[in-house]
Parts: C-alpha cells; sequence; structure tokens
C-alpha cells in the first residue's frame, strides 16, 4: 500500500458520460498530480495541485477538469466521455511541489463503452 | 514533441545477467532523472533518482548513468532477477524546463522480462 488511495479501481460508463475520479494522497502530502496512461502511451501529465491551488496543466482536455479540497483529497471530472478516454488514471501526491518521490495510487481504470 | 524517449518498447534477459535500459531526452533543462518501476495492476514506485550535477547514482542492483552531452541516461541492473520483470518508465523534471516545479515528463516506458 503506498498510502495514495484512488476510487474506484475500475470504471465501465457509456460515451457521453460524466464521471468522477476520487484521489486521497498521502498522509502529510500537499501536492497532487493526474496522469492518464492510454494503451501505448507514456504517463501523460495532465493537472498539478498543491495545497488546493492550482500549480500546473498539461495535456488535459477542457472536457476534463479537476480540484484540490481543503483536506487535500482531489477529484478528477472527466465529462462528455469519449471511446478514447479509456485509459488508467493514476494520482501521485509528493510532500512538496518537487518532483522527487512521487508516491503513486494504484490507478483507475476507466473504460467507455 | 515527446521530451523523453524510450526507444526500446521490450527487453529480454537471462537471470544473473546485466539488464541495461535507456532514455533520450530533449530539453537541456531537466536538472533531474528518475526511474519508475511498474507492474501489472499497480502504480509506478520509484527506483532511482540522479541529478544533472552528476553523472552516476548506485542503490544495490541498480545504477543510473546520466550523459548530459548525449542527452541519454541508462539504468543498469546487475544482476538481473525474475522479479525485476516489469515495465520501467523514465522521467525527468526541473524547475526551469517549461513546466512548473515537480511536474514529471514521462517516457513511454520498456516491459522488461527476466527469465530463469
Amino acid at each position: 500500500d503506498s498510502g495514495v488511495t484512488q476510487t474506484p479501481k475500475h470504471l465501465i460508463t457509456a460515451t457521453g458520460q460524466r464521471v468522477t475520479l476520487r484521489c486521497s494522497p498521502r498522509s502529510g502530502d500537499l501536492s497532487v498530480y493526474w496522469y492518464q496512461q492510454s494503451l501505448d502511451q507514456g504517463l501523460q501529465f495532465l493537472i498539478q495541485y498543491y495545497n488546493g491551488e492550482e500549480r500546473a496543466k498539461g495535456n488535459i482536455l477542457e472536457r476534463f477538469s479537476a480540484q484540490q479540497f481543503p483536506d487535500l483529497h482531489s477529484e478528477l471530472n472527466l465529462s462528455s466521455l469519449e471511446l478514447g478516454d479509456s485509459a488508467l488514471y493514476f494520482c501521485a501526491s509528493s510532500v512538496t511541489g518537487g518532483g522527487y518521490g512521487y508516491t503513486f495510487g494504484s490507478g483507475t481504470r476507466l473504460t467507455v463503452v | 514533441d515527446q521530451q523523453v524517449k524510450q526507444n526500446s518498447p521490450s527487453l529480454s534477459v537471462q537471470e544473473g545477467r546485466i539488464s541495461i535500459l535507456n532514455c533520450d531526452y530533449t530539453n537541456s533543462m531537466f536538472d533531474y532523472f528518475l526511474w519508475y518501476k511498474k507492474y501489472p495492476a499497480e502504480g509506478p514506485t520509484f527506483l532511482i533518482s540522479i541529478s544533472s550535477i552528476k553523472d552516476k547514482n548506485e542503490d544495490g542492483r541498480f545504477t543510473v548513468f546520466l550523459n548530459k552531452s548525449a542527452k541519454h541516461l541508462s539504468l543498469h541492473i546487475v544482476p538481473s532477477q525474475p522479479g525485476d520483470s516489469a515495465v520501467y518508465f523514465c522521467a525527468a523534471g526541473g524547475i526551469y524546463y517549461g513546466g512548473s516545479q515537480g511536474n514529471l515528463i514521462f517516457g513511454k516506458g520498456t516491459k522488461l522480462s527476466v527469465k530463469p
């Protein structure tokens, strides 16, 4: 157990729908990162939050949004889902905004049918 | 534009031999590099890192080499064990590369198979 908790582990939904993925960072970690891993793709950085504030944006679609709450858990919202959004979505956390020592959760596998 | 490249999707080695995984990068502003290991159905786990001011970092059976002039790093595993079979991701980051501090850029990964 890495200490980073992601729920749900699996999600199957239809095109056009909206889903919310949840991440609880490791205790004491202030920064949360979201990554997407599609088939044959590496880990694509989506967005980073630090202590409730958005810190950086990567290749995140406009249909996707995220937030980090006062208790530091984060949610990634995916809307108007398309077949191509099927992927593994990983959350990672770190103590600071620095990249050393990312701790990843075990991911949420999203399947859009 | 892929800033971190792992050109070998897979690598197979015999148990006890050396595994060498390679990674190339394009952005000279990266100032640290990391390797992560990923087993199926698990998230990536941190393995070893190296700062751009060093050219080698060693941790047990794992050694990372950095060649800044060639924008190349490699991970050596000696001796390789069947439990090392996993996907290995190379990652790079830094304060000034254009992203934010802490935002790591990952390669596509290399699947290592260590055969008994």
